[in-house]
């Protein structure tokens, strides 16, 4: 049974490009969940997705935004990239509560 | 409120040794408190995870013991191995009423465990 897998492993951007971050969840779960995870710290939430919707937004900008498709993967968007959202983007996915997290994707931000 | 303060920031120890790691939340409506370890360059992997109507859940060699009315919980690592050595990260999550399942992360432990 494969886990929670991300794509792309790394990606570097400029300042003001756009990125999209790839998550597809566990066999069988159906919310996917969103973190920022900088340098040293916990996960920050960023958002989470059932059914194709957004459920709830953590503390984000607008220029954060997702989708979740009907096989329940799901993308991260980011437009006009800051230097300071240089960090580990984590997926994590759940069915009834606990939440598996995937590898992550490390975007670097120049 | 929607805190949960993690200590100490660091923490050494012998092989063998039995590390402590502490956390403190204020919402009284987490119902939800699961321990993440996690190394370097890798996502956070779920050890334990336990309900505030219990007081204390093993698994292995990882203990969580939590204490409802001082809003506290903490994990034990067990006859501790140089291989537990990584960063582990308390949580809480939001309960019923909230529509959700995030979760809010302490700030992490770096434990290292040498031979």
């Amino acid at each position: 049974d494969a886990g929670v897998t991300q794509s792309p492993t790394h990606l570097i951007k400029t300042r003001g490009q756009q990125v999209t971050l790839r998550c597809s969840p566990k066999s069988g779960h159906d919310t996917v969940s969103w973190y920022q995870q900088a340098l040293g710290q916990g996960p920050q939430f960023i958002f989470q997705y059932y059914e194709e919707e957004e459920r709830q937004r953590g503390n984000f900008p607008d220029r954060f935004s997702g989708h979740q498709f009907p096989n329940y993967s799901s993308e991260l968007n980011v437009n006009a990239l800051l230097l300071g959202d240089s960090a580990l983007y984590l997926c994590a996915s759940s069915f009834q509560k606990t939440q598996y997290f995937g590898p992550g994707t490390r975007l670097l931000v120049l | 409120q929607q805190q949960v303060k993690q200590s100490p920031q660091s923490l050494i120890v012998q092989k063998g040794g039995i590390p402590i790691i502490n956390c403190a939340y204020e919402n009284t409506a987490f119902d939800y408190f699961p321990w993440y370890q996690q190394f370097p360059g890798k996502g956070p992997a779920l050890l334990i995870a336990i309900r505030p109507d219990v007081s204390e859940k093993k698994e292995g060699r990882f203990t969580i013991s939590f204490n409802k009315s001082a809003k506290q919980f903490s994990l034990h690592i067990m006859d501790s191995q140089p291989g537990d050595s990584a960063t582990y990260f308390c949580a809480a999550r939001a309960g019923r009423g909230y529509n959700t399942d995030k979760l809010i992360f302490g700030t992490g432990t770096r434990l290292q465990v040498f031979p």
